[in-house]
């Protein structure tokens, strides 16, 4: 079973960051968190990742709690090609094998 | 820049019959795998392998076979087609080592057997 929580679906406007929350209360000292989005059924892709530091790349931001049980990725200004299944996996370094729930439905309104 | 391609795109099968899946990927990475996505269902392993030679079976491997003989290539094999192998395939592939590199992924096989 997966070992991260997402909601079902959200909705954000076009231009709004857009927050996506994930629990992972579980989560081990050496688990990465793992952000993927899948549009229209095509192959996952990857977003970002993060041990317990906060992450910035070119195309979202990963905010990790102190504890690590929760993390939140943050599309800085959402677009409506970024209308996607968004997955938020925990993976142990090493281990290549991912686990995947069912992810949140974001939908960018215009 | 090719990354992982996946072959055939869609393709519809009679109950028994079998197939093969194509995986080749031109980023020189050790590990590749299959998954599989049901509806409204996130992806499930069904194999994978750490190099040539080295195969493993994931969370769902009744029903396919893999082989592994060169680092490039990594087919999936159905050996009697069922419907409820009905699905779309992806595969997948990253580098080897203790670390965090994410996994890079093919567009996917649509596969419906009738």
């Amino acid at each position: 079973d997966a070992k991260t929580t997402q909601p079902t679906s959200m909705d954000c406007a076009e231009g709004r960051a857009a927050n996506l929350p994930c629990n992972h209360s579980t989560i081990s000292g050496n688990e990465y968190v793992y952000w993927y989005r899948q549009i229209h059924s095509q192959g996952p892709q990857y977003i970002i990742h993060g041990l317990k530091n906060n992450e910035t790349n070119e195309m979202a931001s990963l905010i990790i709690t102190e504890d690590r049980k929760s993390s939140t990725l943050i599309l800085p200004h959402a677009t409506l090609r970024d209308t996607a299944v968004y997955y938020c996996i925990v993976r142990v370094a090493g281990n290549y094998q991912l686990i995947w729930g069912a992810g949140t439905k974001l939908i960018i309104k215009p | 820049n090719a990354g992982v391609t996946q072959t055939p795109k869609f393709q519809v099968l009679k109950t028994g019959q079998s197939m093969t899946l194509q995986c080749a990927q031109d980023m020189n990475h050790e590990y590749m795998s299959w998954y599989r996505q049901d509806p409204g269902m996130g992806l499930r392993l069904i194999h994978y392998s750490v190099g040539a030679g080295i195969t493993d079976q994931g969370e769902v491997p009744n029903g396919y076979n893999v082989s592994r003989s060169t680092t490039e290539d990594f087919p999936l094999r159905l050996l009697s087609a069922a419907p409820s192998q009905t699905s779309v395939y992806f595969c997948a592939s990253s580098p080897l080592g203790w670390g965090s590199q994410p996994q890079h992924f093919g567009d996917g096989t649509r596969l419906s057997i009738l």
